[in-house]
């Protein structure tokens, strides 16, 4: 099982749009539309801001948005603030043998 | 609300067996969903290990299956893991999670159990 391939960082000043990659294969990414994604401040545990490619679950500020084109997925923070600051990680249902696999996470530096 | 506690040793020796337990309040194991484990390594990013239905159904990572075994005890509400033979690589921070069936995300995490393998 083969981990999803993640930038492993991304900077975007205060204010602009960030876009974080998540590339997988037809067995995984390109094969659904179970991709979530989950920030992680240091220290803290990991929160679902996305599921199903591009559902943002309650609570979750409308600047976080997903996507997917084929087997690439890609999460988007637009009106970056400090507080986004945090590691990001893709998952993607990967079929009844594999289950979940998890991206390498990318951490996101505000300037 | 849901909650979801995990407990373990802290500190295992190589070659030995890790135990853990999930406890969930607040949800019961036998209204659905999938209870998993996933880890992370210090630094690193998350591996997800394994999950299991309160049916039994149970799935497993498949670089990890030889040494994991995950159960379901509805009557306690908890969700169990043992790795065995575990090695230096096995040091993490463990984590307890709740997956949608039909959706596949993980909705709630426990706060984590770090285990540490050393002699």
């Amino acid at each position: 099982q083969s981990a999803l391939t993640q930038p492993r960082s991304v900077s975007g000043s205060l204010g602009q749009s960030v876009t974080i990659s998540c590339s997988g294969t037809s067995t995984d990414v390109g094969g659904n539309n179970y991709v979530s994604w989950y920030q992680q401040h240091p220290g803290k545990v990991p929160r679902l801001i996305i599921h199903g490619v591009d559902k943002r679950p309650s609570g979750v500020p409308d600047r976080f948005s997903g996507s997917k084109s084929g087997s690439t997925a890609s999460l988007t923070i637009s009106g970056l603030q400090a507080e986004d600051e945090a590691d990001y990680f893709c998952c993607s249902y990967a079929g009844r043998y594999s289950f979940e696999v998890f991206g390498g996470g990318t951490k996101l530096t505000v300037l | 609300q849901v909650l979801l506690q995990e407990s373990g040793p802290g500190l295992v020796k190589p070659s030995e067996t890790l135990s853990l337990t999930c406890s969930v309040s607040g949800f019961s194991l036998s209204s659905g969903y999938f209870w998993g484990w996933i880890r992370q390594p210090p630094g690193k990013g998350l591996e997800w290990i394994a999950s299991v239905y309160h049916s039994g159904i149970v799935y497993y990572n498949p670089s990890l299956k030889s040494r994991v075994t995950i159960s379901v005890d509805t009557s306690n509400n908890q969700v169990s893991l043992e790795l065995t033979s575990v090695t230096a690589a096995d040091t993490a921070m463990y984590y307890c999670a709740r997956t949608d069936i039909s959706t596949y995300y993980f909705d709630y995490w426990g706060r984590g159990t770090l285990v540490t393998v050393s002699s």
